[in-house]
């Protein structure tokens, strides 16, 4: 009940061009659903983050959308660029904790 | 520092050897998180600081595991007689006033136990 299921594990994607990723869970108390990026070599950044009482938050080319009914938020990066080549990571909050989805790694072809 | 460091980068390790590892949170920050990265896996919460006390200490996998912090700054994460499935990146986060969102994370340090 606290996973939070990640799709797909890689995704290749042309420049220019729109990655999703996609994410479900269980657990409805969940208080925040937030993306992160991950570079080789680095810890992971939050890119952007979103209440469950909001469908859609958009932030420069990245856009989650949430529905609450189906239990599941997607990632949108448009035109995707390759310095946008990283892993992202779905997650969710309650209380103090952050449950993580096992991850996307995202390659943008030039 | 600017940002949360940690060390060693990497360690490796023979199988039942004990082994410390460091984290220097951000000045000034009073929440301290510890995580666990296995191959191919999302991160996985070990445990929670809030000054120098650990109100969560729940995701400690077995009692091998543990961590401490002094001075509400700095912290070690200690694994007592290591096995290779504890072989994994261990990410250090830390925020001002405990804001799950607002976590900075460390580089992390590789663990592998041989």
């Amino acid at each position: 009940q606290q996973q939070v299921k990640q799709s797909p594990q890689s995704l290749i994607v042309q420049k220019g061009g729109i990655s999703i990723i996609n994410c479900a869970y269980e657990n409805t108390a969940f208080d925040y659903f937030p993306w992160y990026q991950q570079f080789p070599g680095k810890g992971p950044a939050l890119l952007i983050a979103i209440r469950p009482d909001v469908s859609e938050k958009k932030e420069g080319r990245f856009t989650i959308s949430f529905n609450k009914s189906a239990k599941q938020f997607s990632l949108h990066i448009m035109d995707s660029q390759p310095g946008d080549s990283a892993t992202y990571f779905c997650a969710a909050t309650y209380g103090n904790k952050l449950v993580f989805g096992a991850g996307t790694i995202l390659r943008v072809k030039s | 520092g600017a940002g949360v460091s940690q060390s060693p980068s990497n360690k490796v390790t023979e199988k039942g050897k004990d082994v410390e590892l460091r984290c220097d949170p951000i000045s000034g920050h009073t929440a301290l998180y510890w995580y666990r990265q296995s191959l191919g896996q999302g991160l996985e919460f070990l445990i929670y600081f809030q000054g120098n006390s650990a109100p969560d200490k729940s995701g400690l996998p077995s009692d091998r595991f543990s961590a401490e912090r002094t001075g509400g700054s700095v912290s070690t994460l200690t694994i007592q007689r290591t096995q290779q499935e504890d072989s994994a990146v261990y990410l250090c986060a830390s925020s001002l006033g405990g804001g799950i969102l607002e976590q900075f994370f460390g580089p992390g340090t590789r663990l592998t136990v041989l």
